[in-house]
């Protein structure tokens, strides 16, 4: 399809556990989001890239989180150790220019619950 | 930093109906203004977006906003819902000095009764 796909949709992990999720942006778009959205709240920016390039990581809660682009196509969000209060939605979206001057497009998410 | 502010959690509307969302923003200059909606399983979807200019913003399925700088608002608006425009709306503000970082506020369900 045309539009951002991420996968899986739904992770269950024990606590503990490292989990990988995963984002495929839109073919060609130069920049690159993570979010994180908790139950009842607006997503939260964790991490940006342009191209392969992480510009910002600022809003990773913890040294737990770790994102890469290596090609400047696919992004990998990763978190290890996880805990329970890493339970939320996480979102990713790309944007085919630099800085949220470009319409940013929303994948559908990908739930995670620790337990 | 910049802040967003959905004062309404939820809000029941009849179709047919009109709808309002106020969306208060909190921020020194002028930010950059966005709203999504969100349907069940689905990922954020632009409605609108005001950057600059008329402070009136058109956007799709309807949906219209208005920027008050002297009240920090961008409240949404639609004359007349449809059923399927039940789910969460959420603005979002993003600043010229870090013009990649969105924040969101907390959002606002809409329900539509028949």
């Amino acid at each position: 399809g045309a539009g951002v796909s991420q996968s899986p949709r739904y992770k269950v992990a024990k606590r503990g556990q490292d989990v990988a999720l995963r984002c495929d942006p839109i073919s060609g778009h130069v920049s690159l989001f993570w979010y994180q959205q908790a139950l009842g709240q607006g997503p939260e920016f964790l991490t940006y890239f342009q191209n392969e390039a992480q510009l910002d990581k600022s809003g990773l809660p913890s040294d737990r989180f770790f994102a890469e682009r290596p090609e400047g196509s696919v992004s990998t969000l990763k978190i290890q150790r996880t805990q329970q209060e890493d339970s939320a939605v996480y979102l990713c979206a790309s944007s085919g220019q630099r800085g949220r001057t470009g319409t940013q497009y929303f994948g559908p998410g990908t739930r995670l619950t620790v337990l | 930093a910049q802040s967003v502010t959905q004062p309404d959690i939820h809000i029941t509307v009849s179709e047919g109906a009109s709808l309002e969302l106020r969306c208060n923003y909190s921020y020194g200059a002028t930010p950059y203004l966005f709203w999504y909606v969100q349907s069940p399983g689905q990922g954020l979807q632009l409605l609108l977006k005001y950057f600059s200019g008329d402070t009136l913003v058109q956007g799709i399925k309807g949906f219209e906003a208005e920027f008050k700088r002297s009240q920090s608002s961008f409240n949404l608006r639609k004359p007349s819902v449809h059923w399927s425009d039940a789910a969460e709306y959420f603005c979002a503000v993003g600043v010229r000095s870090n013009d990649y970082k969105l924040s969101f506020g907390a959002g606002t369900t809409v329900t539509v009764r028949a």
